[in-house]
């Protein structure tokens, strides 16, 4: 079984939707992020938790909310999808430690917003 | 905060020869460099990484260099294969304010049998 899983794999909604793409991971770590990848703009940052009770902004927050349920699940939610929020959307998860810690990420979420 | 560069956008080698990705870093404190490899269809996963108390690391066919004084780190592959064709992105560990990856452009690179 993969140790970081995300559903749906793809969606496709109408512009003003509210949709929430769902991680797990089963590699027992505390810090978990959520990403968004465009063509030519690589991974960018959308928000990232280094455990249950810490929720940070990323560098692209704006449209987006996240909820840490346990430590092993980590949601990202779009309260009022846009079209320019199509993207390919990653979860990923690492160790502690200051000194930087490899990250695992799932397969992605493909998101088409119309 | 840090901002990374990568270059080229794009690259392809013929099958045997060698691919070379270059990124370059702004925050001096960064001390961690993974690179990223992305097939198509899948997440991106770890290939090597380097921290910035060592100037080069090597496994196999794939090798990573980091020069702290001019600040920037390159990832070799050398006797390319058709199966190295990917995505590869590079990542500097930020350490000044919060500890967070931040994370190249990306290199699409195609081996051309």
């Amino acid at each position: 079984d993969a140790d970081v899983t995300q559903t749906p794999r793809n969606r496709i909604t109408k512009t003003g939707k509210r949709i929430m793409l769902e991680c797990s991971q089963t590699k027992g770590h505390d810090r978990m992020y959520w990403y968004r990848q465009d063509p030519g703009l690589g991974l960018r940052l959308i928000y990232y938790s280094f455990d249950v009770k810490d929720i940070n902004k990323g560098e692209i927050s704006d449209g987006y909310s996240v909820s840490r349920q346990a430590q092993a699940k980590f949601s990202l939610s779009l309260e009022s999808a846009i079209p320019n929020q199509t993207a390919l959307y990653f979860c990923a998860t690492s160790g502690l430690g200051q000194g930087g810690e490899t990250q695992y990420f799932g397969p992605g979420t493909r998101l088409l917003v119309l | 905060g840090e901002n990374v560069e990568q270059h080229p956008s794009t690259l392809s080698v013929q099958e045997g020869d060698s691919a070379v990705i270059k990124c370059t870093y702004s925050d001096s404190a960064s001390n961690y460099f993974p690179w990223y490899k992305q097939e198509l269809g899948k997440g991106p996963q770890l290939i090597i990484d380097i921290r910035s108390n060592v100037g080069e690391k090597k496994d196999q066919r794939i090798a990573v260099t980091l020069n702290k004084t001019a600040k920037h780190f390159s990832l070799h592959i050398t006797e390319t294969q058709p199966e190295d064709s990917a995505v590869y992105f590079c990542a500097a560990w930020q350490t000044s304010g919060t500890y967070k990856y931040i994370f190249g452009t990306g290199t699409r690179l195609k081996v051309l049998a």
